[in-house]
């Protein structure tokens, strides 16, 4: 079984700064990781798949990149609505099951 | 475009059972597989169980294999969780969730489940 494990938990900072969140897993998993954003109250939302495609409509700010086992997502000017927590995700091939990384909450400074 | 609703949430005693339902809608779902996800309150997503697009295949997370059932019935586009004893750290919201290619492209809006006496 792949774990995923996403540092940091928390992300403290401001509108407008960079922010790097990191995925890694136990063994690889090519480039099969998607990041997804959840707000309080909300469905997750899909950012980014197959490590660095961004979804239709997600903003360019918004970038993904690694493969293998160290992945990252990166905000590279954070906006107001940016603040939220962000799960990485894997998919197995056999069998074809879903493993989500804790989380990294990104909290406004 | 693409929607998932879920139904059948509520409150239920310990031990007993709850049946979950997802109307799919936008897509066509009879070649797509279908996942159950769920967050219990504060807690991050932890995938339940798949169905392929023929309900031929099915998988299950081991804490629920044995209690749950997932199903499918293509000529209604319904997703079901069929929830038997069910324990208080069932608790949570439970997504249904369509998947393209490795990720997860639509979820619905989820439904609360909370296990209590």
């Amino acid at each position: 079984e792949i774990v995923l494990t996403q540092s940091p938990a928390t992300l403290s900072l401001s509108p407008g700064e960079r922010a790097t969140l990191s995925c890694r897993a136990s063994q690889s998993v090519s480039s099969y990781l998607a990041w997804y954003q959840q707000k309080p109250g909300q469905a997750p939302r899909l950012l980014i798949y197959d490590a660095s495609n961004r979804a239709p409509g997600i903003p360019a700010r918004f970038s993904g990149s690694g493969s293998g086992t160290d992945f990252t997502l990166t905000i590279s000017s954070l906006e107001p609505e940016d603040f939220a927590v962000y799960y990485c995700q894997q998919r197995s091939n056999r069998p074809p099951v879903l493993t989500f990384g804790g989380g990294t909450k990104v909290e406004i400074k | 475009q693409v929607q998932l609703v879920e139904s059948g949430g509520g409150v239920v005693q310990p031990g007993r059972s709850l049946r979950l339902s997802c109307a799919a809608s936008g897509f066509t779902f009879t070649t797509h597989g279908m996942h159950w996800v769920r967050q219990a309150p504060g807690k991050g997503l932890e995938w339940v169980a798949l169905i392929s697009d023929d309900a031929i295949n099915k998988y299950y997370a081991d804490s629920v294999k044995g209690r749950f059932t997932i199903s499918r019935d293509n000529s209604k586009n319904t997703l079901s969780l069929q929830m038997d004893s069910l324990r208080p750290d069932d608790t949570a919201i439970y997504y249904c969730a369509k998947p393209s290619g490795s990720c997860v492209d639509y979820w619905g809006q989820g439904s609360l489940v909370t296990v209590s006496s």
